[in-house]
């Protein structure tokens, strides 16, 4: 069975710092996609990175890395320079693309708070 | 430019009475997928739709659960006989060929 854990339900940071979003999956497929969506009190789902499965370099973009290490079945975020706006709850997510699964199976989420 | 919408954004029924809510996917894209978040919670998958073919119903809670996607495009969601557990934000999504673009929700109330 797919799975996507998320242990961190609530995280602190200080504005300016670097913070790091846990993320673990398990899967027996061989192709996979992982993926970050960020979620802000208004409800809407922000896409934020993707890594696939035959990636050999981490994802980056902008601000957003995403420390993938395949034999660890982890896909952490991790997030530079925290600003005041990155104020929000974060999911990871799975998609397989083998067997027959066009879903994304979502982690329970990190509510990360950025301090001042 | 236009992306995923989604309508009511907010909706209050009484129980057992029916609702549907609509979704409005970017225009081109073929996969539709709607999920449920129950509050403080993930986002749970409740049907897939890909360009004609048989949707992928696997997520759908209980039989009063119902979607259709009519010529492509616009999908409704159906839920009969509402239940207060059903009260949820309901999500939908569309997608090209990976990244799931989703819209603002719609956020469901059953009294």
């Amino acid at each position: 069975a797919q799975k996507i854990t998320q242990t961190q339900p609530g995280m602190f940071v200080q504005e300016k710092e670097a913070v790091t979003l846990d993320c673990t999956y398990d899967t027996s497929d061989q192709s996979y996609g992982l993926f970050w969506y960020k979620q802000p009190s208004s409800g809407e789902m922000i896409f934020l990175i993707y890594q696939g499965s035959y990636d050999e370099q981490n994802a980056t973009e902008g601000r957003y890395s995403l420390n993938f290490q395949k034999a660890r079945k982890s896909a952490n975020l991790v997030i530079s320079a925290s600003q005041l706006g990155d104020s929000a709850m974060y999911f990871c997510a799975m998609r397989s693309f083998s067997g027959g699964y066009n879903k994304l199976i979502f982690g329970a989420g990190t509510r990360l708070a950025v301090h001042p | 430019g236009a992306g995923v919408s989604q309508s009511p954004s907010n909706k209050v029924t009484e129980k057992g009475k029916d609702v549907e809510l609509r979704c409005d996917p970017i225009s081109g894209h073929t996969a539709l997928y709607w999920y449920r978040q129950s509050l403080g919670q993930g986002l749970e998958f409740l049907i897939y739709f890909q360009g004609n073919s048989a949707p992928d119903k696997s997520g759908l809670p209980s039989d009063r659960f119902s979607a259709e996607r009519t010529g492509g495009s616009v999908s409704t969601l159906t839920i009969q006989r509402t239940q207060q557990e059903d009260s949820a934000v309901y999500l939908c999504a569309s997608s090209l060929d990976g990244e799931q673009f989703f819209g603002p929700g719609t956020r469901l109330t059953v009294l």
